[in-house]
């Protein structure tokens, strides 16, 4: 089945441990997104990616980090995790850039860091 | 700053009809969204407004106006089912999506 696939689905975490939030799409998609989804709170930008190879910084990037090596992986690294990181991470991707266009969405990563 | 408003809740009967608003306050606009998303589920998408008017899509339509910075999203015959948050998005002029926080509707049979 086409789509977006993440993982973990749920993770506890020491803070300052490292966790990398893998994400993988088979639609050849072209952008790919990462945002966290707190409550009371509207999705927010962490990282973005437009085409493989480049990467950009969202609305909330630091202390996240990611690459885009390739069409399909999109992977999220907490450096150094924090409480105030303990969020739902939602992976997307669009066929069309600028945000034009109808995002996918990965099922989350829910994390907490304790 | 840049703004969305929405109710932050709404209750509606089974076989009613319930209409979401949404109020935006960007830098530009290019576009607006709205997506459902259940709970303990990614958000999937329901409409695309560009232009003003209504689009009807079964039994969802979301009406656009500009001029007032202000969209609908209308949900008839309404589902068991269809007890989810609706988010209204709306991409600015810099093609940045800015997401309101959602509108959790609960459906009483």
């Amino acid at each position: 089945i086409a789509g977006i696939t993440q993982a973990p689905t749920s993770q506890i975490l020491a803070a300052g441990r490292r966790m990398t939030l893998r994400c993988t799409q088979d639609m050849r998609h072209n952008a790919m997104y990462w945002y966290r989804q707190d409550l009371g709170l509207g999705l927010r930008l962490i990282h973005y990616s437009n085409t493989a190879g480049t990467t950009g910084k969202g609305e909330v990037p630091d202390g996240y980090s990611v690459s885009r090596a390739n069409t399909d992986d999109f992977p999220l690294t907490l450096a150094s995790a924090v409480p105030s990181q303990t969020s739902v991470y939602f992976c997307a991707s669009s066929d069309s850039g600028g945000n034009t266009g109808e995002l996918f969405f990965g099922e989350g990563s829910r994390l907490t860091v304790l | 700053g840049q703004n969305i408003d929405q109710p932050t809740e709404m209750t509606a009967t089974e076989g009613a009809i319930v209409q979401i608003n949404c109020t935006y306050q960007t830098s530009g606009f290019n576009g607006l969204f709205w997506y459902q998303q259940h709970a303990g589920e990614a958000p999937t998408f329901l409409s695309y407004n560009v232009l003003d008017g209504l689009e009807e899509k079964g039994r969802f339509s979301s009406f656009l106006s500009r001029s007032k910075g202000y969209s609908y999203l209308l949900l008839k015959e309404l589902q068991m089912k269809d007890s989810a948050s609706y988010l209204c998005a709306v991409v600015d002029s810099n093609y940045q999506l800015i997401w309101g926080a959602g509108t959790k509707l609960i459906i009483k049979p």
